[in-house]
């Protein structure tokens, strides 16, 4: 158990519609990554959260969007989906920055019909 | 964009040295290389991290040459549980400003008794 947590565990929903996915990072951490893992596109960047800020950003498509709360857990929103869309999100947090160790939840599965 | 490559598979058998190769152009000075292993539905684990020279914890060893364009994953006598996909994970520069974490394409291992 790496102490991220991330919710729903599965998700199934239908073109065209908006869902968002919780993550809780491991106590103290600051620093909050969201990944999108595809059969076909492997593990993508998506984004990075620091205390709150943007830090860093990936491949994100401008239907994505995400946000870290003052209590530091993350939300990842996505909209319009498409078929496409249907992949294993993962949450990570570290301590600090970007050259830290990242601890992985286990995973939110989207299937998008 | 940076491309990070590894072998698509690997096979070995228990008991034997296992070495997994990244290539990573354009990393960037202040990057860490990190390594993560992954089961079947389960987020990435991390295994080992370095910036230069070797680096060795109590299960693996990283390789890391001076121009730090690879770096190279040692398991020791492996076993039939070290069957998973293994990624390594570097900083991208980009264009944008931001960081960007770029995710090896992953090597997936295969130990046989």
């Amino acid at each position: 158990d790496s102490g991220v947590t991330q919710t729903p565990k599965h998700l199934i929903t239908a073109t065209g519609q908006r869902v968002t996915l919780r993550c809780s990072p491991r106590s103290g951490d600051l620093s909050v990554y969201w990944y999108q893992q595809s059969l076909d596109q492997g593990l993508q960047f998506l984004i990075q959260y620091y205390n709150g800020e943007e830090r860093a950003k990936g491949n994100i498509l401008e239907r994505f969007s995400a946000q870290q709360f003052p209590d530091l857990h993350s939300e990842l929103n996505l909209s319009s989906l498409e078929l496409g869309d249907s992949a294993l999100y993962f949450c990570a947090s570290s301590p600090r920055e970007l050259t830290d160790t990242q601890y992985f939840g286990p995973g939110t599965r989207l299937t998008v019909l | 964009l940076a491309k990070t490559t590894q072998p698509i598979s690997m096979d070995s058998y228990e008991g034997q040295e296992v070495n997994i190769t990244c290539s990573h152009n354009n990393i960037a000075t202040n990057d860490y290389i990190t390594w993560y292993q992954q089961f079947p539905s389960q987020g990435p684990r991390f295994i080992i991290q370095g910036y230069k020279t070797k680096v060795t914890n109590e299960v693996a060893s990283l390789f890391i040459p001076a121009d730090r364009k690879s770096s190279t994953l040692s398991l020791p006598r492996v076993s039939l549980s070290d069957t998973a996909v293994y990624y390594c994970l570097v900083g991208d520069p980009g264009n944008t400003g931001f960081q960007k974490l770029v995710f090896g394409t992953g090597t997936r291992l295969l130990v046989s008794p």
